[in-house]
């Protein structure tokens, strides 16, 4: 079983456009995130949340939103895409949001075009 | 926050130890150094963690020097599998984890 699901892998759009990517954890684990890897290999922080906090890194642009319908799912929703939000986007989760060990999903490679 | 500097690249040859350095010179007290890796198009993998000891697992060695401003990885017997890209982290005040550019680890056969 995938501890750390993602969907979709690849998602190709055109600027100005709205998507969505979907993450799942069968971890049972509290606290989930979301990354941005950009051409340089940077992994960055966008956002973590658990049922009590959602911390926000504040470099990220209010078009990115992450949305939790329950513990288990992190989805992350784009509105207006722009060119420059191309990148591989990778879902975590981890036991407890002071870091501990995290469990990475596959990557959604998102090309703006 | 602190600071992780590692060498861009580095090659082992297959079955030896492969020994990854890293210098945060700048890590307070109370935060860990953390090691992640990413093996192409995959996701990264937690290997280990440390704060103070020595720590040794299924998969590596770390071991941090007495004033805590460096560290080395050891993955004891490397294989081809272990080619990767190997994050030294440190975490910041919100315990969000704090990633550099790593280093590139070539296993020759």
């Amino acid at each position: 079983d995938t501890a750390v699901s993602q969907t979709p892998k690849y998602l190709v759009t055109q600027m100005g456009n709205d998507k969505s990517i979907k993450c799942e954890q069968n971890l049972g684990h509290d606290t989930m995130y979301w990354y941005k890897q950009d051409s340089k290999k940077f992994l960055k922080i966008m956002f973590s949340y658990n049922n009590k906090e959602l911390i926000i890194n504040e470099t990220v642009p209010n078009r990115f939103s992450p949305k939790s319908p329950d513990k288990a799912h992190l989805n992350l929703h784009i509105n207006s895409l722009e060119l420059g939000d191309s990148a591989v986007y990778f879902c975590a989760s981890s036991a407890t949001s002071l870091g501990a060990e995290a469990f990475f999903g596959q990557g959604t490679r998102l090309t703006v075009v | 926050d602190a600071k992780t500097t590692q060498p861009p690249s580095m090659d082992c040859a297959e079955g030896r130890a492969a020994n990854l350095p890293c210098n945060h010179s700048t890590i307070s007290g109370n935060e860990y150094v953390y090691w992640y890796r990413q093996i192409h198009s995959q996701g990264p993998q937690y290997i280990i963690h440390g704060l103070k000891n020595n720590e040794t697992n299924e998969m590596a060695s770390l071991i941090i020097t007495e004033d805590r401003k460096s560290s080395t990885l050891i993955l004891p017997h490397a294989t081809l599998r272990d080619t990767a890209v190997y994050y030294c982290i440190a975490m910041d005040s919100n315990y969000q984890l704090i990633w550099g550019a790593g280093t590139k680890l070539i296993i020759k056969p």
